[in-house]
C-alpha cells in the first residue's frame, strides 16, 4: 500500500486477555517503529525493528509485551495477560532506514486498544 | 539521556494570525536532528518541518518555519497566516546517534474562525 497500515484501528478486550496489533510498512523502509500514546500525553517509544532484528527493546513496558517483524516487512505487536494500563493508541512507524540520518517517519493511523 | 520539553500544553489563535510554539530539549550530542510533528484528529502523524542541528539557517515550509537556538537549545515552531485546518496536537521531536526518536508531551492547538 502507499502509506502505513495498521489493524485492527480499534480493540476492545476484557483485562487478562491476549491482544494482537498489526503493522505493514511502507513497501522498501527497513525500519519500524512501535509507540505507544496514551490519552492525552506523548509518544512513548516501545521498539524498533531494523530489518527483522529488534537493536532496541527497552522501551518495552514489562514482559507482557513482545514484538516480532517476519520477511522485514509486516510487525505484530503481542501483549499477553492485558491490564487496564495497557489501554492506548498503538502507533506504527517507518522510514528508509533506522538512524540519526533518518529523517521523516511515517506513521500510520494507530491501534486503539480499550482494556475493560 | 534526551529529553523534549513542550511547556504549552494548549494554546489557540484567531485564523490569519500567527501562533508560535515552543520547545526546549537536553541533549550533550552536537549532531542531531530536531522535528516538528502535526497529529490531527485522525490520529496520524505528518511531518511539518525539520531542523539539521549544523545548519545555522532555520527551516522553512511555506507557512511553517523554526526559530533554532542551539546554543538555548530551543526550537520553535511559527505558524504564519493559521487556517483551520492547523488545528491539531504539534509534537516536537528529536533525534541524535540512536535511533529513538523522542517526543515531547505536545502542545494542542485550536484555530478559531
Amino acid at each position: 500500500g502507499a502509506g502505513v497500515s495498521q489493524s485492527p484501528s480499534n480493540k476492545v478486550t476484557e483485562k487478562g486477555k491476549d491482544v494482537e496489533l498489526r503493522c505493514d510498512p511502507i513497501s522498501g523502509h527497513t525500519a519500524l517503529y512501535w509507540y505507544r500514546q496514551s490519552l492525552g500525553q506523548g509518544l512513548e517509544f516501545l521498539i524498533y525493528f531494523q530489518g527483522n532484528s529488534a537493536p532496541d527493546k527497552s522501551g518495552l513496558p514489562s514482559d507482557r509485551f513482545s514484538a516480532e517483524r517476519t520477511g522485514g516487512s509486516v510487525s505484530t505487536l503481542t501483549i499477553q495477560r492485558t491490564q487496564q494500563e495497557d489501554s492506548a493508541v498503538y502507533l506504527c512507524a517507518s522510514s528508509l532506514r533506522a538512524g540519526a540520518y533518518t529523517g521523516e517517519l511515517f506513521f500510520g493511523e494507530g491501534s486503539r486498544l480499550t482494556v475493560l | 539521556a534526551q529529553t523534549v520539553t513542550q511547556s504549552q500544553p494548549e494554546m489557540s489563535v484567531q485564523e490569519a494570525e500567527t501562533v508560535t510554539l515552543s520547545c526546549t530539549y537536553d541533549t550533550s550530542e552536537n549532531n542531531y536532528y530536531l522535528f516538528w510533528y502535526k497529529q490531527p484528529p485522525s490520529r496520524q502523524m505528518i511531518l511539518v518541518i525539520r531542523q539539521e542541528a549544523y545548519k545555522q539557517q532555520n527551516a522553512t515550509e511555506n507557512r511553517f518555519s523554526v526559530n533554532f537556538q542551539k546554543a538555548a537549545k530551543s526550537f520553535s515552531l511559527k505558524i504564519s497566516d493559521s487556517q483551520l485546518g492547523d488545528t491539531a496536537m504539534y509534537f516536537c521531536a528529536f533525534i541524535a546517534s540512536g535511533s529513538r526518536l523522542t517526543f515531547g508531551e505536545g502542545t494542542q492547538l485550536t484555530v478559531n474562525p
